[in-house]
């Protein structure tokens, strides 16, 4: 069964720490991959996705994400985080051929000031 | 551009009883997909429906059903609810079936 793993569940950093999050997934076919973020009170917004080419992807906010294909990976990235990024991060995976994606259960990122 | 609309933001319901969900994709997307994400989890996914067709569906009882109307809109209909369906629904749009998917506020559901 195709399945997304996110190994950290809940990170404190404070402002100005480097950031990585992971996040693996359970496919053998094409995949389409994504970094989804909540902020608080907000709704689920695309940080970044990945679905051919360059495996290194750059989003928003300074974020960036790299697919390496041989670990099933696609970790996320940021040199230097801010208050503001506190939020939820969400890897998300979805087949070549549908609109179905499967979400890890999210890590809860807090940057303290 | 207005991004998806969700309609009810919150919902109170009992057991027993029937909800519908309403969703308004991005203007031009022709997919619609509705996910439900329980507290501490990430969203899972229910239906995908593309030019109003069923083109995916995740693993939910028949309780739930979805449609998709002329003008890319869609339904999410839950009958005989459980305290478990207690969740957010959110609902996506996207141009395509595969592509990237925008996700709306979603609907709050609280069943008593």
């Amino acid at each position: 069964a195709q399945s997304v793993s996110q190994h950290n569940h809940h990170v404190i950093l404070s402002e100005a720490a480097s950031l990585e999050l992971g996040c693996n997934y359970s496919y053998g076919g094409t995949v389409n991959l994504f970094w989804y973020v909540q902020y608080p009170g907000q709704h689920l917004q695309l940080l970044l996705k990945y679905f051919s080419g360059d495996p290194l992807v750059k989003g928003i906010k300074g974020f960036e994400a790299e697919f390496i294909k041989s670990k099933f990976s696609f970790n996320l990235r940021k040199p230097s985080v801010q208050w503001s990024d506190t939020a939820e991060y969400f890897c998300a995976v979805g087949s070549g051929n549908t609109g179905k994606l499967i979400f890890g259960q999210g890590t809860t990122l807090q940057v303290k000031p | 551009d207005a991004g998806v609309t969700q309609s009810p933001t919150h919902l109170i319901k009992t057991r027993g009883q029937h909800v519908t969900l309403r969703c308004s994709p991005i203007s031009g997307h022709k997919s619609v997909s509705w996910y439900q994400q329980v507290l501490g989890q990430g969203p899972q996914f229910i239906f995908q429906y593309y030019e109003k067709e069923e083109r995916g569906r995740g693993n939910f009882p028949d309780r739930f059903s979805a449609r998709q109307f002329p003008n890319y809109s869609s339904e999410l209909n839950v009958n005989a609810l459980l305290l478990g369906d207690s969740a957010l629904y959110l609902c996506a749009s996207a141009t395509y079936g595969a592509d990237t998917q925008y996700f709306g506020p979603g609907t709050r559901l609280t069943v008593l």
